[in-house]
């Protein structure tokens, strides 16, 4: 297996535009999670599935932030409109159990 | 809310000393705990875990300790090299939950 797959690498937008990060998680994971990671904050998590459904979305920032995951094997995360600050690095990671996470390379978003 | 506090955000230590990543937790639920390492550009992976019935694991030249009356865990790396260079994040599962701390970086000199 190719790992966690996300993309694209990098995004630069300009504020109000809509953004979507992509994520294709191991095969056989139940488990999916979003991550975002600032120099403040770390790694926040945003949003977390369990086969495909939504289990805690708590972290998300607002409104503004949607997640799906339409089937095993593909995830997105949207932000509608973005702005400045949510400049940063995204992570997904894939678990078959709540424990050890295999994480994706990254989404640097830089909203200017 | 941070379930997981790393309270240093930096750590520098000399090449052959031992490096100690310290790490709290808030939420007894957690029974399951886990050290990820970083590089530039890169996704966290994997170091090393404990779980909450053992109080040490030792891995190579890496080790976490669990102190669960105090709700604290340490990864110690002896003899650190250069290559440990990187941001360690502690993470706390259980219950179907999984959180981060903030992350500490570590530089190992020459």
């Amino acid at each position: 297996d190719a790992g966690v797959i996300q993309s694209p690498r990098h995004e630069v937008t300009e504020m109000g535009q809509e953004v979507t990060l992509r994520c294709k998680p191991i095969s056989g994971h139940d488990y999916l999670f979003w991550y975002r990671q600032t120099m403040m904050r770390g790694l926040e998590l945003l949003i977390y599935f369990n086969n495909n459904v939504p289990i805690d979305d708590s972290g998300m920032p607002e409104d503004r932030f949607s997640a799906k995951m339409p089937n095993a094997s593909f995830s997105t995360l949207k932000i509608q409109p973005s702005e400045p600050r949510d400049s940063a690095v995204y992570f997904c990671a894939s678990s078959p159990t709540v424990t050890e996470a295999f994480f994706g390379q990254g989404t640097r978003l830089t909203v200017v | 809310d941070q379930q997981v506090k790393q309270n240093s955000p930096s750590l520098s230590v000399q090449e052959g000393r031992i490096s100690i990543l310290n790490c709290d937790y808030t939420n007894s639920m957690f029974d399951y705990f886990l050290w990820y390492k970083k590089y530039p550009a890169e996704g966290p992976t994997f170091l090393i875990s404990i779980s909450s019935i053992k109080d040490k694991n030792e891995d190579g030249r890496f080790t976490v300790f669990l102190n669960k009356s105090a709700k604290h865990l340490s990864l110690h790396i002896v003899p650190s090299q250069p290559g440990d260079s990187a941001v360690y994040f502690c993470a706390a599962s259980g219950h179907n939950d999984m959180r981060f701390g903030a992350g500490t970086r570590l530089t190992v000199k020459p």
